[in-house]
């Protein structure tokens, strides 16, 4: 099976930069997806981690370490529109090309003045 | 907008009914993805879809199922509904089995009373 454990909630000032950590157990592991989510809303495609290292997109970035089952995602210069959910999703493979994708329960961000 | 679209968008009925969830993907996107949102539980992987065939499963009922018609929407059809399957449904949709983005639709809440 799979386990993602990231944090329930975290609270930053608007301006700061906030680290949001997920680890991760799987087996046939096929990349790291964070998803961004505003209540009641579609998640909405943040970034993907294959191999290891950082990948940066603006005031976002993700790392990936696939031996520790760890990565997190680095928003920067926080805005207020930045308060949401923000889902650690991870891609396992099951047979041939089929694979499945599997989410944490979310970090809740609250940004603030 | 991701140019997935969901019908309905709200949808309340009793315990015991059948309801049918209705997906159209994105042009040009072969795979469909369903997914199960609750307030306890995180987004939950159902069912996908890809090109009319089934491709992989995840914590799908029984007395849910699922569909994708030759012109690639779906619909995902819960009968025997219980308080506990009020949630929201999304749909995803992706270019191939293995792309690096899936892209959601906004949802459908169903309500069970």
């Amino acid at each position: 099976g799979q386990n993602i454990d990231q944090p329930t909630e975290m609270t930053a000032t608007e301006g700061a930069i906030v680290q949001i950590n997920c680890t991760y157990q799987t087996s046939g592991f096929n990349g790291l997806f964070w998803y961004q989510q505003h209540a009641g809303e579609a998640p909405t495609f943040l970034s993907y981690n294959v191999l290891d290292g950082l990948e940066e997109k603006g005031r976002f970035s993700s790392f990936l370490s696939r031996s520790k089952g760890y990565s997190y995602l680095l928003l920067k210069e926080l805005q207020m529109k930045d308060s949401a959910s923000y889902l650690c999703a991870v891609r396992a493979l099951l047979w041939g090309t089929a694979s499945k994708l599997t989410f944490g329960t979310g970090t809740r961000l609250q940004v603030t003045l | 907008d991701s140019g997935v679209t969901q019908t309905p968008k709200h949808l309340i009925t009793a315990t015991g009914q059948r309801v049918t969830l209705r997906c159209s993907p994105r042009s040009g996107d072969l795979s469909v993805y369903w997914y199960q949102q609750s307030l306890d539980q995180g987004l939950q992987f159902l069912i996908q879809y890809y090109n009319g065939e089934e491709r992989a499963k995840g914590n799908i009922l029984e007395r849910f199922s699922a569909q994708q018609f030759p012109d690639l929407h779906s619909e995902l059809n819960l009968s025997s509904l219980e308080l506990g399957d009020s949630a929201l449904y999304f749909c995803a949709s992706s270019v191939g089995t293995g792309a690096t983005e899936q892209y959601f639709g906004p949802g459908t809440r169903l309500t069970v009373t």
